[in-house]
């Protein structure tokens, strides 16, 4: 079955330092979600790409997806306390019925320090 | 707007007792997502229903899980008899779909702890 794969793990930063997770599928994918998860919360869709190549920008934040739409980034950058948590990113189903849902990344932990 | 609500917040209970979680999506949304979530696994898609019609339960653990959801307001995931490996979090989470995935809104989530 499909797999979404994120690296890092964990990242630890200092306050300021950017931050990058990466997200890699084994399929080609109609499009990629995003989501952020603070500690004890749940997840937060954050955005959606569709496009090959699309990059958008929510202040802070870089979400890119390939050419290819197997891969895509999110970038911190300038890194603050309050972006600490698990980001994921989730692809759709391959085919049929199973569209409906998400596959989701194993998520990277950020944490900052202050 | 009220956004997907889900109870009991947290659930302590002895192992081999019955355990329901219920979860009431946001309104006008077509399809729902229960999930599992622990430190080991990550976020586990346990069920999905379109309509009210459960489309694929391929992640449901083993007969003990059960999940139904009776109208489009309200849905239940049932475990019985529950295990001590059963302790995670569980999340519901809606969306409306059409033609490509929109946004999952997801509930608070579910502390499960069986002893």
């Amino acid at each position: 079955g499909q797999q979404v794969m994120q690296i890092p793990q964990y990242q630890h930063v200092q306050e300021g330092e950017d931050f990058t997770t990466y997200c890699n599928s084994s399929t080609t994918l109609s499009n990629i979600q995003w989501y952020k998860q603070r500690p004890g919360g749940h997840p937060v869709f954050l955005i959606q790409l569709v496009k090959s190549g699309e990059v958008k920008k929510q202040k802070r934040l870089t979400f890119q997806f390939g050419e290819a739409k197997k891969n895509s980034s999110l970038h911190i950058t300038a890194t603050q306390t309050t972006d600490v948590g698990t980001y994921f990113c989730a692809g759709p189903g391959n085919s049929g019925g199973s569209n409906y849902k998400l596959t989701f990344g194993k998520g990277t932990l950020l944490t900052v320090n202050p | 707007d009220a956004g997907v609500i889900q109870s009991p917040r947290h659930e302590v209970t002895e192992m081999g007792q019955e355990v329901t979680l219920r979860c009431k999506p946001i309104s006008g949304h077509n399809s729902l997502f229960w999930y599992r979530q622990t430190m080991m696994r990550g976020l586990e898609l346990l069920i999905y229903f379109n309509n009210n019609v459960p489309i694929d339960d391929s992640g449901m653990p083993e007969d003990r899980f059960s999940a139904k959801m009776p109208n489009a307001s309200f849905s239940t995931l049932k475990i019985q008899p529950s295990e001590p490996r059963d302790s995670a979090v569980y999340f519901c989470a809606s969306s409306f779909w059409r033609q490509i995935n929109q946004p999952q809104h997801f509930g608070d989530g579910t502390r499960l702890s069986i002893l």
